[in-house]
């Protein structure tokens, strides 16, 4: 049981780049969320999906696309990647039964775009 | 609007010493809150949550719906307890519930 994994750990991108930040979960859980963390910020959520299929947007969801084909796989899409995009990107999943809304937390991936 | 508020960047104590988090929300509504925690080169992993009412590794934090704060405390820290705490509000976003508003955190630092 691995839990959430993420890839890549780092990545520098020149702007204008493209690329899918990977995000996988062997919890069997419904919901999964993307965040960005900028330096000395909280979390902010940029897409979310409550299960297979279904995908909807979050706070800061510019930049970004995602898709959910399957339970396990969430990933996220830098089309043009800019340097406001520069941050740390994690995936989190909780299951969707249970009133107590505790995410599991991947290791993160630190994207640079210079 | 849904918002955390952890004051203090950064809180550096002397080991055995007590130690406060501080963490002010605000929602309408009944919130669920949450302490998450990120040691160093780990990821980010929940402490506790104010519904269980209990105490993690020492730490406690309950809820003050009047002052809307849901502070942090251990009474005597220890080294392992440095580390980066995050509040964190359950929130609605979009109707998804579950989607977590974070505070931008507090850096522990433990001093021997």
């Amino acid at each position: 049981n691995a839990g959430v994994t993420q890839t890549p750990k780092f990545r520098i991108l020149k702007i204008g780049q493209s690329m899918t930040l990977q995000c996988a979960q062997d919890m069997n859980h419904n919901y999964m969320y993307w965040y960005r963390q900028d330096p000395g910020m909280g979390l902010k959520l940029i897409y979310y999906s409550v299960g297979a299929g279904i995908t909807d947007k979050g706070e800061v969801p510019n930049g970004y696309n995602v898709s959910r084909s399957t339970t396990e796989d969430f990933p996220l899409r830098l089309e043009l990647a800019a340097p406001s995009q520069t941050s740390v990107y994690f995936c989190a999943s909780r299951e969707k039964q249970g009133a107590t809304y505790e995410q599991y937390f991947g290791p993160g991936t630190r994207l640079t775009v210079t | 609007a849904q918002r955390v508020t952890q004051p203090e960047k950064l809180l550096s104590v002397f080991k055995g010493a007590p130690v406060e988090l501080k963490c002010n929300y605000s929602y309408s509504g009944s919130p669920e809150l949450f302490w998450y925690v990120q040691y160093s080169r780990q990821r980010l992993q929940l402490l506790l949550r104010h519904i269980s009412r209990e105490s993690i590794k020492g730490f406690t934090a309950d809820l003050n719906k009047g002052e809307t704060s849901f502070h942090l405390k251990k009474p005597f820290a220890q080294e392992e307890d440095s580390a980066m705490y995050y509040c964190a509000l359950s929130g609605n976003y979009g109707g998804s519930q579950g989607n977590l508003i974070f505070g931008k955190g507090t850096k522990l630092s433990v001093k021997p």
